[in-house]
């Protein structure tokens, strides 16, 4: 089982659309959590982090933490094609960050 | 400096060749982290440095791989005799915050190297 688990996608959005985006994590020590967009040939910035149970939000970001299941998920409100991007989940394993494979999102006009 | 800087951009390498990649991170940032992404693939890490003392390079791939920041600052990464299944985006990334202080609060990565191994 890999430490940081996420769906390769692509996940396929119409423009204006929710685009709901998971992770799954298994070092149940975990206490913190990031997700970073990477835009192709480009290097991954950082989104957000979040630390406790429950959901925070950033403008049309919204992350979603339950570390009773070992989840974490990624929100984006009104989707546009700007956000077309692949977006990788992040967990803080023994100090350092542990990044999953990352979920190709593409938002259609 | 502003963001985190890495040189060269780009390096092509022939099999067997010796290749230093150099990583300047943001002034005053404490910890310093190595990670290799191969192609349609997550950042995979390498190694990190608190200041000059490297803490972990439990991600170092073989012997080959060696790393250092002597004086706290910048960094390189060295891969000896270098193969074809090394060619990858090598990035660096650093944090204001040591490690271990109980959270980390994200890493800004500068724009990687380009490795390519022929």
């Amino acid at each position: 089982q890999k430490e940081v688990e996420q769906n390769s996608g692509p996940l396929s959005v119409p423009e204006g659309a929710i685009a709901s985006l998971n992770c799954t994590y298994s070092d149940r020590g975990s206490q913190s959590f990031f997700w970073y967009r990477q835009y192709s040939g480009k290097s991954p910035e950082l989104i957000m982090f979040i630390y406790s149970n429950g959901d925070k939000e950033d403008g049309r970001f919204t992350a979603q933490l339950n570390k009773a299941s070992q989840y974490v998920s990624l929100l984006i409100r009104d989707s546009q094609p700007s956000d077309s991007a692949t977006y990788l989940c992040a967990v803080n394993i023994n100090n350092k960050l542990i990044f999953g494979t990352g979920t190709r999102l593409q938002v259609f006009p | 400096g502003a963001g985190v800087s890495q040189s060269p951009r780009y390096k092509v390498a022939k099999r067997g060749q010796d290749v230093a990649l150099r990583c300047d991170p943001i002034s005053g940032h404490v910890s310093l982290f190595w990670y290799q992404q191969a192609l349609g693939q997550g950042p995979e890490f390498l190694t990190y440095f608190q200041n000059e003392a490297q803490l972990d390079k439990s991600g170092l791939p073989s012997d080959r791989f060696f790393a250092e920041r002597p004086e706290g600052s910048v960094s390189t990464l060295k891969i000896q005799r270098t193969q074809q299944e090394d060619s990858a985006v090598y990035l660096c990334a650093s944090s204001f915050q040591g490690v271990g202080t109980g959270g980390v609060y994200g890493y800004t990565f500068g724009s990687g190297t380009r490795l390519t191994v022929v």
